[in-house]
């Protein structure tokens, strides 16, 4: 069976200091694994993905992610929290074996970011 | 420009009550779900449909029926409204055939709420 662990429900950090949002993942197969962000009362915004192709995968906003297959993981990692990054971060497996779609959804990990 | 658009943002409504949600997407996906998210902000998978045929029905009441009047389209009305039902509702879609690359866009939601 397929699942995502985000190892912590909530992460608050000083505007300009690193950011790490842990994930592991477990698949039976390759998956694709995304973040996905939600602000506030909105939508949820793709910020990066990775598909089998380079591990290391940039995405929007300065974010990024590390697929380490021997570790299960998928961390978000930023150099520098920008206060616009306080959100919801979701990550999100699709497994390989399926062709419906559909995607499993961690349960989320809330970025506070303090001036 | 809106890519995935839902109506209406809120809903307010008395329990025992039917309503209805819309869904559209103007960017030429062939396959529309809809997730609940729950008051803990977990996500989860309700249905999805590709090119108007149910491809994911997950163990959701049947006083929920989704429709598909067509690709574009992806409609979720609810009989006999609950309070659990209150959540927020997001619609997304994507272009599924690429592999077992899935990225979805996201609408912007709809908060239902029960009374």
């Amino acid at each position: 069976a397929q699942s995502v662990t985000q190892l912590d429900s909530h992460v608050s950090v000083s505007e300009g200091t690193p950011v790490l949002l842990r994930c592991n993942y477990s698949s039976s197969y390759s998956p694709s694994l995304f973040w996905y962000v939600q602000h506030p009362n909105k939508g949820l915004q793709l910020l990066l993905k990775y598909t089998s192709a380079a591990t290391l995968v940039k995405g929007i906003n300065g974010f990024e992610a590390e697929f380490k297959k021997s570790e299960t993981s998928f961390h978000l990692t930023k150099p520098s929290a920008h206060m616009s990054d306080a959100a919801e971060y979701f990550c999100v497996v699709s497994p390989g074996s399926s062709n419906t779609g559909k995607l499993i959804f961690g349960q989320g990990t809330t970025l506070q970011v303090k001036p | 420009d809106t890519a995935v658009s839902q109506t209406p943002k809120y809903l307010v409504t008395q329990m025992g009550n039917d309503k209805s949600i819309k869904c559209e997407q103007n960017l030429g996906h062939d396959t529309m779900y809809w997730y609940k998210q729950d008051s803990k902000k977990f996500l989860k998978i309700m249905f999805s449909y590709n090119n108007k045929e149910l491809i994911i029905n997950e163990t959701v009441p049947n006083r929920f029926s989704p429709k598909s009047p067509d690709k574009a389209h992806l409609n979720l009305h609810i009989n006999s409204l609950e309070l659990g039902d209150s959540a927020v509702y997001f619609c997304a879609s994507s272009l599924l055939g690429t592999g077992n690359y899935n990225e979805q866009f996201f609408g912007p939601g709809t908060r239902l709420t029960v009374l």
